[in-house]
């Protein structure tokens, strides 16, 4: 079973440029959450979707980054503009089902290493 | 305000002992833990996970603890082996008001040597 794809792997911008990330969440998993892992921190959730519409953004800087997952199966998150300090991994993960009850396991893909000069 | 917090950033030990690494957290409304192991260049992969109902979860070599009245849980790997050398991250999760968010801490590099 082929994990969750994320690309680039690397990315080198400068301050005030545009990024995007790509995510493909494994084949039937309804939920797909973004992560931000500055250095030397834990991943911080910024929005999680469930199929295409989003379950919670609370913690998603609005101003700058976006998300969508139009089909609700890819999803794009992309900063408008960049600052030094968005510099971090941005993971995606994956659930096959919503939370209830259980803990749904959440597969992480491997990243992508955002550097902001 | 940092939640879950791992006060450890670094681990050593010797190949066949025991690792403990700990984990407090701030939040009485935490009702699912996990531990999450990180190689680099990978993403985190879902290690053992305990409910707030329980005081203990095993499997194979990895234990986890949970002192609720301490707020602090711990996860013990015995016997430690070098592929265990990793970042391990502690989670949680309060399913009641936050539904599936996790809250992770900042990470703890275990380095087994043989």
């Amino acid at each position: 079973e082929a994990g969750v794809a994320q690309s680039p792997r690397y990315k080198i911008i400068e301050k005030r440029q545009s990024v995007a990330f790509w995510c493909n969440p494994i084949s039937g998993h309804a939920t797909l959450y973004w992560y931000q892992q500055i250095l030397g921190q834990g991943p911080k959730l910024l929005i999680q979707f469930q199929n295409n519409g989003v379950v919670d953004d609370s913690q998603l800087p609005k101003d700058r980054f976006s998300a969508e997952r139009l089909k609700g199966v890819d999803s794009t998150l992309k900063i408008q503009p960049a600052k030094l300090e968005d510099s971090a991994v941005y993971l995606c993960a994956s659930s096959l089902i919503p939370w209830g009850g259980g803990y749904n396991e959440q597969f992480f893909g491997p990243g992508t290493r955002l550097t902001v000069l | 305000d940092q939640q879950v917090k791992q006060n450890s950033p670094s681990l050593s030990v010797q190949e066949g002992r025991i690792s403990i690494l700990n984990c407090d957290y701030t939040n009485s409304m935490f009702d699912y833990f996990l531990w999450y192991k990180k190689y680099p260049a990978e993403g985190p992969t879902f290690l053992i996970s305990i409910s707030s109902i329980k005081d203990k979860n095993e499997d194979g070599r990895f234990t986890v603890f949970l002192n609720k009245s301490a707020k602090h849980l711990s996860l013990h790997i015995v016997p430690s082996q070098p592929g265990d050398s990793a970042v391990y991250f502690c989670a949680a999760s309060a399913r009641e008001t936050s539904g599936s968010r996790l809250t992770f801490g900042e990470g703890t590099q275990l380095t087994v040597n043989p």
